[in-house]
């Protein structure tokens, strides 16, 4: 099975940063990646496929960048509503596989 | 509009089995995969299965291999995961989601509000 690592598991940031979230896959999967965006109590929400294709209705603040084993979540400048938790999962092949989460907070 | 709608969650003995279902409107069902997902009290997300649109593709994760059965009904519009021999660390949120395409390894692209498992004697 695929291991996905995530880092960092909690970043601390202000309205208005950068913000990168990494993520690596313990073997290649070309650009077999997606990033999710979880508020607390609502479902997950799909930012990204494929590693760089943007989902439909999401800002373009958010992109996403790599292939083979590493990734990454870009967020250009943070807003207020983008403190949440952010999870990516490998498609390349069954079983799935999430990475274990980066909580992004208030500074 | 994309709706799920799980149900089946409850309380349940160790050992035990548990039946959920998703119910899905506003899409073509049989043109798309669908996924479960679980998430425990605190935890991250953990993939559960999924199901390409004809059944032909199936995958698991290793723990539950051997123990949980996806189906689907495609003339119902529905999704089942049957779970069995049931432990305390299946308790979670089951959060069933639709593939952004047909294939099981499809990425999960809409989500239901889940339904909650809890396995305690």
């Amino acid at each position: 099975d695929i291991q996905m690592t995530q880092s960092p598991s909690c970043v601390s940031a202000s309205v208005g940063d950068r913000v990168t979230i990494t993520c690596r896959a313990s073997q290649g999967i070309s650009s077999w990646l997606a990033w999710y965006q979880q508020k607390p109590g609502r479902a997950p929400k799909l930012l990204i496929y494929t590693a760089s294709s943007l989902q439909s209705g999401v800002p373009s603040r958010f992109s996403g960048s790599g292939s083979g084993t590493d990734f990454t979540l870009t967020i250009s400048s943070l807003q207020p509503e983008d403190f949440a938790t952010y999870y990516c999962l490998q498609t390349n092949s069954l079983p799935l596989t999430f990475g274990g989460g980066t909580k992004v907070e208030i500074k | 509009e994309v709706q799920l709608v799980e149900s089946g969650g409850g309380l349940v003995q160790p050992g035990r089995s548990l039946r959920l279902s998703c119910a899905a409107s506003g899409f073509t069902f049989d043109d798309y995969a669908m996924h479960w997902v679980r998430q425990a009290p605190g935890k991250g997300l953990e993939w559960v299965s999924s199901i390409s649109w004809n059944s032909v593709n199936i995958g698991y994760a290793d723990s539950m291999k051997g123990r949980f059965t996806i189906s689907r009904d495609n003339a119902k519009n529905s999704l089942y995961l049957q779970m069995n021999s049931l432990r305390a660390e299946d308790t979670a949120l089951y959060y069933c989601a639709k593939g952004r395409g047909s294939s099981a390894s499809s990425s999960p692209e809409r989500w239901g509000q889940g339904t909650l498992v809890t396995v305690s004697s």
